[in-house]
Order: C-alpha cells, then structure tokens, then sequence
C-alpha cells in the first residue's frame, strides 16, 4: 500500500501566481479530504468529497481557492490567484466509508503534505 | 456552533510518568473519536479511535475513554517514552468533522 501520495512536497513561488496541489488517495478508498495546518489555526478542514462529489466545502476560506475530484484516484486544490497568508503546510487524507453515512466514521490516513510559501 | 476543545496545550512530563489530554464537545450527533499523532514535520497518524457505544478503548500503553453524557472524551499514555514526544489532536465525527487545537507532549528522559 503506496499510501496517500501528495505533490509536490515544497512549493514556493510569488504571490498572484496560482498554486495547484494534487493528491492520490489510497485505491478503493470512497472518502478523501483536504486540511491546511498553521501554528495559529491548527487543522482546518477546507473540503471533502464522497465518491468523487464535494459534499462540504464550508471550510474553503475564500472564491480563490476551488477543489476538484475528476475521478478516484486524484484530486487538486487550486489557488488562484495566491496570497502570503495562504503559506501554510496542506494534507490531503482518504479514508473508506462504505456509505456508511455523511462521514466515514473510519480512520483517515494523511499524505506527508505539501508546504507552501507564498513570497 | 460545534467546537471541539482540547486541554492542555501543552504537556511536560517525565519518563515513565503517565500523560493524559482531555477533549470536550458541544456536538451531540458526534458518535465517532479518533486520536492522532503529529510527530514535528511529519503528517497526523491515527494512534487511537473509540466508537459511541463504547466507553473505553486500549491499546499496550494508550487508551481512550469516553463519557458522552458529560461530551468529553481522554486519551491517556502510560510508562512515556521519550519517543512520544509530539503533537496530539483529539477529532470527532457527527454532524460535523472537527480537530481540536492540539496537544504538544514533551517526555523528559
């Protein structure tokens, strides 16, 4: 099992630029979720998909940020145009629900992230 | 609204002793509890889960316990190790998916 596989780990790059952050889930997991984490807001979950559909994306901070799933195995998050307070570390994690119910009630297993810095 | 908080923020103690991180909640619908553990640069690991119709979960030196009457959930480590020196985030599932603020443990050898 390969895990959760996020690219790339680092990006730096000027504000204004746009940010697109891939993920792999885990084959055959249904669930998949995007974070980011700052010493000031902890862990935020931003969006999360069911079966490929954004099912709650309230925790998406602004229009700049979208999120898509085009099919089970990758999603992107993409930020455009990006600014210095979106400097922050992303994870992206899957898990598998079995429809079980809104959430996957199972244990998510997270990819290593990606750290970004705006400039 | 639903919030998780998660006390201490911080947590000292010496080899051996025993640690232990308290999350309560607001959440009634919430009826799923996973533990995780952040080592510094590395992502969040679930160590620990507990399930609503269960009260208490161990495993070798950790154990979780719940009390959803009082909404409050604990993880407890016994016999620390210097090597669980990290970052501990309570989380829980119902009507919303929520991480508390965190815990950073530091095991003194």
């Amino acid at each position: 099992d390969a895990g959760v596989i996020q690219s790339p780990r680092h990006e730096v790059t000027e504000m204004g630029q746009e940010v697109t952050l891939r993920c792999k889930p885990i084959s055959g997991h249904d669930y998949l979720f995007w974070y980011r984490q700052t010493m000031m807001r902890g862990l935020e979950l931003l969006i999360y998909f069911n079966n490929n559909v954004p099912i709650d994306d309230s925790g998406m901070p602004e229009d700049r940020f979208s999120a898509k799933m085009p099919n089970a195995s990758f999603s992107t998050l993409k930020i455009q145009p990006s600014e210095p307070r979106d400097s922050a570390v992303y994870f992206c994690a899957s898990s598998f629900g079995g429809g079980t119910g809104v959430y996957s009630n199972q244990p998510q297993h997270f990819g290593d992230g990606t750290r970004l810095s705006i400039l | 609204g639903e919030n998780v908080e998660q006390h201490p923020s911080t947590l000292s103690v010496q080899e051996g002793d025993s640690a232990v991180i308290k999350c309560t909640y607001s959440d009634s619908a919430s009826n799923y509890f996973p533990w995780y553990k952040q080592e510094l640069g590395k992502r969040p690991q679930l160590i620990i889960d507990i399930r609503s119709n269960v009260g208490e979960k161990k495993d070798q030196r950790i154990a979780v316990t719940l009390n959803k009457t009082a909404k409050h959930f604990s993880l407890h480590i016994t016999e620390t190790q210097p090597e669980d020196s990290a970052v501990y985030f309570c989380a829980l599932e119902g009507s919303k998916l929520i991480f508390g603020q965190g815990t950073t443990l530091q095991v003194k050898p």
